[in-house]
């Protein structure tokens, strides 16, 4: 079965600094490849993903990400930091079959300093 | 369009007592699942529905849990006996397409 590691638990930023939440993932194939943002109480949001082609993607608020095959990783990124994106950020990694069966990393919370 | 809903948001029960969870997903999304989260921990996945057939129960504990999609729409999850260690907050999510879209969860604590 397919597996995601979130190396960092918790990182902190300066208001404006870039950012880079870094996820790697373990299948046996090219898989799908998900970011998810969660603020507190709030349910999951998508933020982008990864199905195939180019491997740069780009996705809401600002936020890219950079799949790296030779790396199995799928590091997610940007370039300015606001102060709302304090939040936990959850990498996630499905089997493409049917269905999506979806794995997630423990995720990393993102504290951002003023 | 609407989102995925879930009712309760909350919910405290005392141990060995039962629980439901009702989740109406997004219409037209044929793929439910339901996800255990526990504080501080990435969403597990406990089942997976396609239309009403089960796709995958492997992480579901089959002898506290059980979940239901008899229409293939609206879906329950529910837990007889609890235990203190079924604190969580239990998501729903429905897709199409490989994407999964989260409604904002029922958190249940048990004492």
């Amino acid at each position: 079965a397919q597996s995601v590691t979130q190396p960092d638990i918790h990182i902190t930023v300066s208001e404006g600094a870039s950012l880079e939440l870094r996820c790697n993932y373990s299948y046996g194939a090219t898989p799908y490849l998900f970011w998810y943002v969660q603020s507190p109480g709030q349910g999951l949001q998508l933020l982008l993903k990864y199905f195939s082609g180019d491997t740069l993607v780009q996705g809401i608020k600002g936020f890219e990400a950079e799949f790296k095959r030779s790396q199995s990783s799928f590091n997610l990124r940007k370039p300015s930091v606001h102060w709302s994106d304090a939040a936990e950020y959850f990498c996630a990694v499905g089997a493409p079959r049917f269905g999506n069966d979806m794995r997630f990393g423990a995720g990393t919370r993102l504290t951002v300093k003023p | 369009e609407a989102g995925v809903a879930q009712s309760p948001r909350y919910k405290i029960i005392e141990k060995r007592q039962s629980v439901a969870f009702w989740c109406n997903p997004i219409s037209g999304h044929a793929t439910l699942y339901w996800y255990q989260q526990i504080l501080g921990q990435g969403p597990k996945l406990l089942i997976q529905f396609q239309n009403n057939g089960v796709v995958d129960d492997s992480q579901l504990p089959k002898d506290r849990f059980s979940a239901e999609r008899l229409k293939g729409v609206d879906s329950t999850l529910k837990i007889q006996p609890a235990k203190l260690e079924d604190s969580a907050v239990y998501l729903c999510a429905s897709g199409q397409s490989g994407e999964q879209y989260f409604g904002p969860g029922t958190r249940l604590t048990v004492t």
